[in-house]
C-alpha cells in the first residue's frame, strides 16, 4: 500500500484557507516535496522541506516534522485558479515516491 | 514549459504490441525518471537514471525495460501490452542523483498511452 497518506478530495470557497496534511512511513527519508497538478497537465514543484519547519513561498507554505512523520501543505487566499490535485512527495534513497493526492476543488 | 520533451503525446495501439516513449531531459540534467499515472491515480514511480546508469528502481513490470543514452535523452518501451497498461507516461529529470537533492523534478507533459 501507499507509505505517504493524504486526504482524496478537498472543496473550499475562493478566499479560504486549505491545509493539505501528509503523513509518510518510509525509512531513509530526505524531505517532502509538494507538487500541483491541474487537470490533463504535468505536476510542477511548490515547495521541498529537508528540515523541520516552516517553508514560505507567496500563498503557498508547507510544513514538516520529522518526528511526527508528518507534514502538510497550506493554501492561502484561495483563488479558482487553485483549483488541481496536490501531491505530497517524499525523498528517500534515490527515490521520490508520491503519495495518491488531494483534488482541491475552490467554489466561488 | 519545463524544458523536458516528451514524445509522441498521444499513441493508441493494440493489446499484444510493443511501444517506445521517449524522453528528452532538461539541458544539464542528469536524472531521468519515469512515472505512470492511470485514470484519477497517484504517480507511480518506475524507474530512474543517472548519467546513464540505473540509480533507483519502483513498480516497474517486467514487460516493461528503459535505458538512457550517452547523450542523456531516455526512452521507455513497453511490449505485450495489456489493456490496464492505458495511463499517461511522464519522465521527469533532476540535475542531482536523487539523494539528498531538494526533491525538484522537472516533468514533461506526458505520452498518453491507450490500448485498445
Amino acid at each position: 500500500g501507499q507509505s505517504l497518506e493524504q486526504p482524496s478530495e478537498v472543496t473550499a470557497v475562493e478566499g479560504a484557507i486549505v491545509q493539505i496534511n501528509c503523513t509518510y512511513q518510509t525509512s531513509g527519508f530526505y524531505g517532502l516535496s509538494w507538487y500541483q497538478q491541474h487537470d490533463g497537465g504535468a505536476p510542477t514543484f511548490l515547495s521541498y522541506n529537508g528540515l523541520d519547519g516552516l517553508e514560505e513561498t507567496g500563498r503557498f507554505s508547507s510544513f514538516l516534522s520529522r518526528s511526527d512523520s508528518y507534514g502538510y501543505l497550506l493554501l492561502q487566499e484561495l483563488q479558482m485558479k487553485d483549483s488541481a490535485s496536490y501531491f505530497c512527495a517524499e525523498a528517500a534513497g534515490n527515490k521520490l515516491t508520491f503519495g495518491g493526492g488531494t483534488r482541491v476543488l475552490v467554489k466561488p | 514549459d519545463s524544458g523536458v520533451t516528451q514524445t509522441p503525446k498521444h499513441l493508441i495501439t493494440a493489446t499484444g504490441q510493443r511501444v517506445t516513449l521517449r524522453c528528452s531531459p532538461r539541458s544539464g540534467d542528469l536524472s531521468v525518471y519515469w512515472y505512470q499515472q492511470s485514470l484519477d491515480q497517484g504517480l507511480q514511480f518506475l524507474i530512474q537514471y543517472y548519467n546513464g546508469e540505473e540509480r533507483a528502481k519502483g513498480n516497474i513490470l517486467e514487460r516493461f525495460s528503459a535505458q538512457q543514452f550517452p547523450d542523456l535523452h531516455s526512452e521507455l518501451n513497453l511490449s505485450s501490452l495489456e489493456l490496464g497498461d492505458s495511463a499517461l507516461y511522464f519522465c521527469a529529470s533532476s540535475v542531482a542523483s536523487g539523494q539528498g537533492d531538494t526533491g525538484e523534478l522537472f516533468f514533461g507533459e506526458g505520452s498518453r498511452l491507450t490500448v485498445l
